[in-house]
């Protein structure tokens, strides 16, 4: 079935770099793309960005363009998203997710969600 | 603030009908298909709806979406105690080139 499997919780300063990885198995990666969502304490799901999983082409949410780099092994069928320049209100949970190329994104299939604490 | 306007909250009793809103513009809604999405804090969102109206199999059929001109709306029919949930749409954005918006979600209590 298909699974989208992320890397562990992590405890990052603020000013630092945070790398979380999503491994997908049960489809065919290069098919689909790879969204990145991202939910703070109390806050709403927010869209970081997206990569597709064929042509490595991507898209990120003007407020974070800045800041995040999304990228995609093809061979490992993994997606990674890169955050820099932490700040103490990008502690949330991230989550990677499956979508579609088109004219509909239809986020079908999500990861477990990786943890993010900044402290200092 | 999201550019896709949903009501903080509903509610509902079992058994009741409760529809959400998504309110947006001619870039997104008004151009783009738009999905909902059920998040129970702690799990993984799920798609509910998808090209304004359709259901992925396994959402039961109580989950109905529509779309009319730059707003769309969630129906949940026959409410439910595991429908307490966090509810968002989203569209795609023409003006933002290729960017996905979500809603600021809706938060349904079930009394």
């Amino acid at each position: 079935q298909v699974q989208l499997a992320q890397s562990g919780a992590e405890v990052k300063k603020p000013g630092a770099t945070v790398r979380v990885s999503c491994k997908a198995s049960g489809y065919t990666f290069s098919s689909y793309t790879i969204h990145w969502v991202r939910q703070a304490p109390g806050r709403g799901l927010e869209w970081m960005g997206w990569i597709s999983g064929g042509n490595g082409n991507r898209k990120y949410s003007q407020k974070f363009e800045d800041r995040v780099t999304i990228t995609s092994d093809t061979s490992a069928s993994t997606a990674y998203m890169d955050l820099s320049r932490l700040r103490f209100d990008d502690a949330a949970v991230y989550f990677c997710a499956r979508g579609y190329s088109g004219d509909d994104p239809k986020i079908d299939q999500w990861g477990q969600g990786t943890l993010v604490t900044v402290s200092s | 603030q999201s550019v896709l306007t949903q009501p903080p909250s509903a509610s509902g009793t079992p058994g009741q009908r409760v529809t959400i809103s998504c309110s947006g513009s001619k870039s997104n809604i008004g151009r783009n298909y738009v999905d909902w999405y059920q998040h129970v804090p702690g799990t993984a969102p799920k798609l509910l709806i998808y090209r304004n109206n359709q259901r992925p199999s396994g959402v039961p059929d109580r989950f109905s979406g529509s779309k009319s001109g730059t707003s769309a709306s969630l129906a949940i029919g026959g409410l439910r105690s595991e429908d307490e949930a966090d509810y968002y749409c989203a569209a795609w954005d023409d003006s933002l080139n290729g960017r996905l918006l979500f809603g600021g979600g809706t938060n349904l209590t079930v009394l």
